[in-house]
């Protein structure tokens, strides 16, 4: 069974400019997750999706960060304008319908804003 | 609210020595409780879970046991590896809260030879 697929693994960008990340979930996942994980910390729920539908985007800084899951599928997470504390490893996980599953983790974006 | 609190690293170990990280939990709800390694550069993998009261859960030599009178789910390994050389995250999820994962803010633990 094929894992999470995030891309870039890596992004460097200048302060307030913009920055998209784009994961693939396993196949037959309901539920996506984005999360930020700052150097030295645990990982930060951003938003959680069930399908097409948001389960929670308490986290996430609607004035600069966007989400989207196309088709229940594949999912884009947005950064306009970037600031330099949004340095951080962004990771998409999925897990199955009917919980509680364990998550499944993509190996994450490594976003430097200079 | 739920939450989860690691014993604070990093944490270094000579091979085929003991290894506990402590890991203790809030939960509103019955929480589910994991351990999950991240290997530098890579993302997290699941370690072990447990689901209920004196669940044990048990991969690679690594054992954690869910004590709700305690709201514990300490790691344990008995000889550790250079190999096991990685930062461990504590994490729990509640049906309540969606199944949201909650992550603790992870032990780096270093094995020497």
């Amino acid at each position: 069974e094929a894992g999470v697929a995030q891309s870039p693994r890596y992004k460097i960008i200048e302060k307030r400019q913009s920055v998209a990340f784009w994961c693939n979930p396993i196949s037959g996942h309901a539920t996506l997750y984005w999360y930020q994980q700052i150097l030295g910390q645990g990982p930060k729920l951003l938003i959680q999706f069930q399908n097409n539908g948001v389960v929670d985007d308490s986290q996430l800084p609607k004035d600069r960060f966007s989400a989207e899951r196309l088709k229940g599928v594949d999912s884009t997470l947005k950064i306009q304008p970037a600031k330099l504390e949004d340095s951080a490893v962004y990771l998409c996980a999925s897990s199955r319908d009917r919980g509680p599953f364990e998550a499944f983790f993509g190996q994450g974006t490594r976003l430097t804003v200079v | 609210g739920n939450s989860v609190t690691q014993m604070e690293g990093p944490v270094t170990l000579s091979e085929e020595a003991f290894l506990t990280i402590n890991c203790t939990y809030t939960a509103t709800g019955y929480p589910s409780l994991f351990w999950y390694v991240q290997y530098p550069g890579e993302g997290l993998q699941l370690l072990l879970k447990a689901t209920k009261a004196d669940d044990k859960g048990s991969n690679k030599g690594f054992e954690a046991t869910y004590r709700k009178e305690t709201t514990s789910f300490h790691l344990e390994k008995g000889s550790v590896q250079v190999s096991d050389s990685a930062v461990y995250f504590c994490a729990l999820s509640t049906v309540s809260a969606g199944n949201q994962f909650y992550f603790g803010t992870g032990t780096s633990l270093t094995v020497i030879p």
